[in-house]
């Protein structure tokens, strides 16, 4: 079964900084991967997905990931973070098939000004 | 354009109450899933269903029931509330499990006392 990893639970970056979201995935067969976003008291929103295709993604908001296969991982970026990207990001990873989304733990992105 | 839809958005239980939680989409969406979401652990599927009158258990199923008797609709059931059930619950539709992201309600944010 899949499983997701994000490897940092709090990441604090200064306003214009850039920043970088680790996700790592398990998985025995092909999969289709998805980063979303959750600000404070609302339901999630989809930044990007990978379906197939450029292993670079780009998503809303000037986000991008990179699928790397090799090292089964799918870390989210972005070269300037503004306040407002302040929010929980999550990764999640579908085998192809039947299956459910499985999700990571998440990262709590905090922009300081 | 509502998506998904979650009824009630709050909700205080006492322990041994028994509720249901109603989750609609207007996307006629084939697959539906309902998720808890508690700090640190990220979200946990509870229960999914990939059609209407099918239903399938996820990770953390125990406490929790759930029925599809209308594909537009997908209910979770407490039978005999707990503390540990205390946790916000989001529901998601997808058109299917092929290469579609999922949709969120706004979630629906339970405290048992």
């Amino acid at each position: 079964a899949q499983s997701v990893t994000q490897l940092d639970s709090q990441v604090p970056v200064f306003e214009e900084a850039p920043v970088e979201l680790r996700c790592n995935y398990s998985s025995s067969v092909s999969v289709y991967l998805f980063w979303y976003v959750q600000y404070p008291n609302q339901g999630l929103q989809l930044l990007l997905k990978y379906l197939s295709g450029s292993t670079l993604v780009k998503g809303i908001n000037g986000f991008e990931a990179e699928f790397n296969k090799s090292q089964t991982s799918f870390h989210l970026r972005k070269p300037s973070v503004h306040i407002s990207d302040t929010a929980e990001y999550f990764c999640a990873v579908s085998e192809a098939g039947n299956t459910p989304l499985v999700f990571g733990k998440g990262t709590r992105l905090s922009v300081i000004a | 354009n509502a998506g998904v839809t979650q009824t009630p958005k709050f909700r205080v239980l006492k322990t041994g109450q028994s509720m249901t939680l109603l989750c609609a989409q207007d996307m006629n969406h084939e697959y539906m899933y309902w998720y808890r979401q508690d700090p640190g652990m990220g979200l946990r599927l509870i229960h999914y269903s990939v059609g209407e009158g099918t239903t399938a258990k996820g990770e953390v199923p125990d406490g929790y029931n759930v029925s599809r008797l209308k594909k537009q609709n997908f209910l979770l059931g407490l039978e005999s509330a707990a503390p540990s059930q205390t946790s916000v619950y989001f529901c998601a539709s997808r058109r299917t499990a092929l290469n579609t992201e999922a949709f969120f309600g706004q979630g629906t944010r339970l405290t048992v006392v």
